[in-house]
This record gives structure tokens, C-alpha cells and sequence, in this order.
């Protein structure tokens, strides 16, 4: 089992719609949870991080924590064009200094 | 301008051929990393550092060495790179000592032949 599981999609939406994106994590110590936007050929870009159980919400981004569930999503609200792209999770342990990530997910929204 | 710069950008080599990756930052961050990005695989960590001369393996070292001697500075090594080491290589970092928000370089994308 992966540490980091995403499904890879593509997660086709359309426009003005809402994307649901969803991670899991095997360590159950895993104590800091992050969503990065990768756009193609270029670098990972951090868009939220997430350290408590419930919702946590930057402008038309959403991310949810359930540590007892061990998931971790990222809803993307009147979703545009611009928002195609692979989101990636990752993941933090306690006190830990390594970062894992997910496979990511990629995001097509059309017009 | 803060940021994290990657050089080469672009290299392509013969196995055997020790290489060096440079990655620099100046955002006085004391965490920084090195990564590889594979299709299928996602991004893996090989290295990472926790300030200077501070450096521990991430899940995929083998075959790379590391320092950090200076606070910006933290170049990726492929002593006798292989094939299998062809990827996409990212450097991030952070500040403080733990991958809080990371800032990533534009990439490095080696070609082992």
C-alpha cells in the first residue's frame, strides 16, 4: 500500500462546476497535510495546507481534514479552465522532516 | 526577487559521468530538498536538509549524495549517474526546519544515455 494515494484520474469537470479531489494516507502519525497545483512542465505550487481536523477554506479552495479516517480532500469551487492541472497531496509525519506525496490527480475543466 | 534556482535546466549525459545539480535560494530558508518527479511514480523525495551540514535520506537516495555547506546552497550529486536515474529533478525549500510550505525550482530534467 502506498503511504500517499490519489486517484490519478483525469477528473473531467465543467466549468462553474465544483471538483472533489480526494486523498488517503496510510501513517496514522502523519500530522501536517498539503495540496499542490502542478501545472504541465512546470513546478509544483503550494495552494493549501492543512493541519487540524475539519475544513479549511482560501477563496474558491476547500480543503478537509479527517485524521480518523485518515483523508484528505481538496474542493475546487467554481471551478475554471485555468484550474486544469494535477493536484498533488502531501504529507508530513509528527515531528518528522520527510514529505510524501501522492501520484496526484489530474484536473481537466472544460468549457 | 525570492526564489529557488536550478542549474542546468537541461542536461544530457553518459552513464558514469559525475554530474552536479545546483539549487539556490534566497528566502534565508533553513529547510531544503531534492525531489524526482516520474510518470507513475509522482515526486519523490531523495534528500532533504534541515539547515547547514544538517542532511538526511528521504525514500529514494540511493545513488545521489548531498551537501550543505552553505544556508542557500544545496547541490544534488550523481556520483556515476545510470539510466534509471533519467527524471525530472526539483529543489524546494522551506523556512524552518520541518517541509511546511515548500518553494520549488523550475526543475531539472537529466537525460542519462
Amino acid at each position: 500500500q502506498k503511504e500517499v494515494e490519489q486517484n490519478s484520474g483525469p477528473l473531467s469537470v465543467p466549468e462553474g462546476a465544483i471538483a472533489s479531489l480526494n486523498c488517503t494516507y496510510s501513517d496514522r502519525v502523519s500530522q501536517s497535510f498539503f495540496w499542490y497545483r502542478q501545472y504541465s512542465g512546470k513546478s509544483p505550487e503550494l495552494i493549501m495546507s492543512i493541519y487540524s481536523n475539519g475544513d479549511k477554506e482560501d477563496g474558491r479552495f476547500t480543503a478537509q481534514l479527517n485524521k480518523a479516517s485518515q483523508y484528505v480532500s481538496l474542493l475546487i469551487r467554481d471551478s475554471q479552465p485555468s484550474d486544469s492541472a494535477t493536484y498533488l497531496c502531501a504529507v508530513s509525519k509528527a515531528a518528522g522532516n520527510k514529505l510524501t506525496f501522492g501520484g496526484g490527480t489530474r484536473v481537466l475543466v472544460k468549457p | 526577487e525570492a526564489q529557488v534556482t536550478q542549474n542546468p535546466r537541461y542536461l544530457i549525459t553518459v552513464t558514469g559521468k559525475k554530474l552536479t545539480v545546483t539549487c539556490s535560494q534566497n528566502m534565508n530558508h533553513e529547510y531544503m530538498s531534492w525531489y524526482r518527479q516520474d510518470p507513475g511514480l509522482g515526486l519523490r523525495q531523495i534528500y532533504y536538509s534541515m539547515n547547514v551540514e544538517v542532511t538526511d535520506k528521504g525514500d529514494v537516495p540511493e545513488g545521489y549524495k548531498v551537501s550543505r555547506k552553505e544556508k542557500r546552497n544545496f547541490p544534488l550529486i550523481l556520483e556515476s549517474p545510470s539510466p534509471n536515474q533519467t527524471s525530472l529533478y526539483f529543489c524546494a525549500s522551506s523556512f524552518g526546519t520541518e517541509p511546511d510550505t515548500q518553494y520549488f525550482g523550475p526543475g531539472t530534467r537529466l537525460t542519462v544515455l
